[in-house]
């Protein structure tokens, strides 16, 4: 069972550069997120999906896009890296968005952007 | 406003010793709360849901509303304990997760 798996797992990108951090789930969920991770700070929500075709913003989407043309895949779109983008994502996903459902998580992908 | 707080960000116990991590948190309603863990080299994952009222790894955590609080309790921690420990909430609109900053549990010998 491979899960949620998330691609590279390290990055170092120059600012202005662009790149896109792969996120698969063979969990056939419905519901996927990306997270990004600070030093020192919980995870903060940058985009979501409740389905295919059906992408919303979190609390801090700005300077990323996603797209969920299938339910498997779910990658982050970096345009225009900055430093303040240097951070830990996490990928997760979860069957329904509500109740105990549980949600899984990749790996992480560490981003330094110099 | 939805908001979890985990005033701790690093505890230090010794083996055996009791454990507490503390959760606050501000909602409007019922809240859905979880615990999540991160073990060394290892990803985010569930340690219990408030709803299950269940104990995992000796881990148990009450919902009080009163004082808006989800505290994490084990009565003897053990070495294997050390982690990263989250406290989540589902947000009002059913579809994320809010997250603590999370606190370092280390317990040594």
């Amino acid at each position: 069972n491979a899960g949620v798996t998330q691609t590279p797992k390290f990055r170092i990108l120059k600012i202005g550069q662009s790149m896109t951090l792969q996120c698969t789930q063979d969990m056939n969920h419905n519901y996927m997120y990306w997270y990004r991770q600070d030093p020192g700070m919980g995870l903060k929500l940058i985009y979501y999906s409740v389905g295919a075709g059906i992408t919303d913003k979190g609390e801090v989407p700005n300077g990323y896009n996603v797209s969920r043309s299938t339910t498997e895949d779910f990658p982050l779109r970096l345009e225009l890296a900055a430093p303040s983008q240097t951070s830990v994502y996490f990928c997760a996903s979860s069957y329904t968005g509500g109740g105990d459902t549980e949600a899984f998580f990749g790996q992480g992908t560490r981003l330094t952007v110099v | 406003a939805q908001r979890v707080t985990q005033p701790e960000k690093l505890l230090s116990v010794f083996k055996g010793a009791p454990v507490e991590l503390k959760c606050n948190y501000s909602y409007s309603g019922s809240p859905e709360l979880f615990w999540y863990v991160q073990y060394s080299r290892q990803r985010l994952q569930l340690l219990l849901r408030h709803i299950s009222r269940e104990s995992i790894k000796g881990f148990t955590a009450d919902l009080n509303k009163g004082e808006t609080s989800f505290h994490l309790k084990k009565p003897f921690a053990q070495e294997e304990d050390s982690a990263m420990y989250y406290c989540a909430l589902r947000n009002q609109a059913g579809t994320a997760l809010i997250f603590g900053k999370g606190t370092t549990l280390s317990v040594s010998s």
